[in-house]
């Protein structure tokens, strides 16, 4: 069990540019979501997969943000036209699907949009 | 819909003082409870969980926390913290027909010498 993996830690863009990040979850987990915490917040939850199936989207996800889980492992999450407002961290998550598994966090990505 | 209130946004405690984070939650439905802690530039550990069963639940690091229906709440408790306790703690609730957490706005908590 290597734990949740994120890349990258940081990212630091201009407004206007397209990002992506990355989210490795715990292997033999067949859930995986995606959480954004803002300054002084807890996280608040963004999407939500079971294999390759993105389940939910929040209202939160506006039309410039988009994941995918093409092959049931990793996931990305992209940012289209950043915005100084999508300045934050992203958090991902992974459980397994029995219950209400515990979701097991990754170290998050910091996203800083000048 | 549910939501999470966390009663306190900062605790400060002297280093072996007992703390208590409360937490208040409100729901139609059945829930589970959870408590994570963040570290400095870290992502969220469980410290504990309540699905069901004793009210009392016991987690990482000497933390408990005590489910209450009839009042909410989920207030978690240490009896004498350590300087290593300072993090930032998030109560989160998951309804028992979902997946998703529903987060507190979290309790800073900074334990002084």
């Amino acid at each position: 069990d290597t734990g949740v993996s994120q890349d990258p830690r940081h990212k630091i863009t201009k407004r206007g540019q397209n990002v992506t990040f990355r989210c490795d979850p715990i292997s033999e987990h067949n859930r995986l979501y995606w959480y954004r915490q803002t300054l002084g917040q807890g996280p608040e939850f963004l999407t939500y997969f079971q294999n390759e199936a993105q389940l939910e989207k929040s209202r939160l996800l506006s039309d410039r943000f988009s994941a995918e889980r093409p092959k049931g492992s990793f996931s990305t999450l992209e940012i289209q036209r950043t915005e100084q407002g999508d300045s934050a961290m992203y958090l991902c998550a992974s459980s397994l699907e029995t219950g209400p598994d515990t979701q097991y966090f990754g170290p998050g990505t910091r996203l800083t949009v000048l | 819909a549910q939501s999470v209130t966390q009663l306190d946004s900062q605790v400060p405690v002297f280093e072996e003082a007992p703390v208590e984070l409360r937490c208040n939650y409100s729901s139609s439905v059945s829930v589970y409870l959870f408590w994570y802690v963040q570290y400095p530039n870290q992502g969220l550990q469980l410290l504990l969980k309540y699905l069901s069963g004793s009210t009392l639940v016991k987690g990482i690091n000497g933390f408990e926390a005590e489910f209450n229906k009839s009042q909410t709440s989920f207030h978690l408790r240490k009896p004498s913290v350590h300087i290593s306790d300072t993090a930032e703690y998030f109560c989160a609730v998951n309804l028992s027909n979902d997946y998703k957490l529903s987060f507190g706005a979290g309790t800073t908590v900074t334990v002084r010498a």
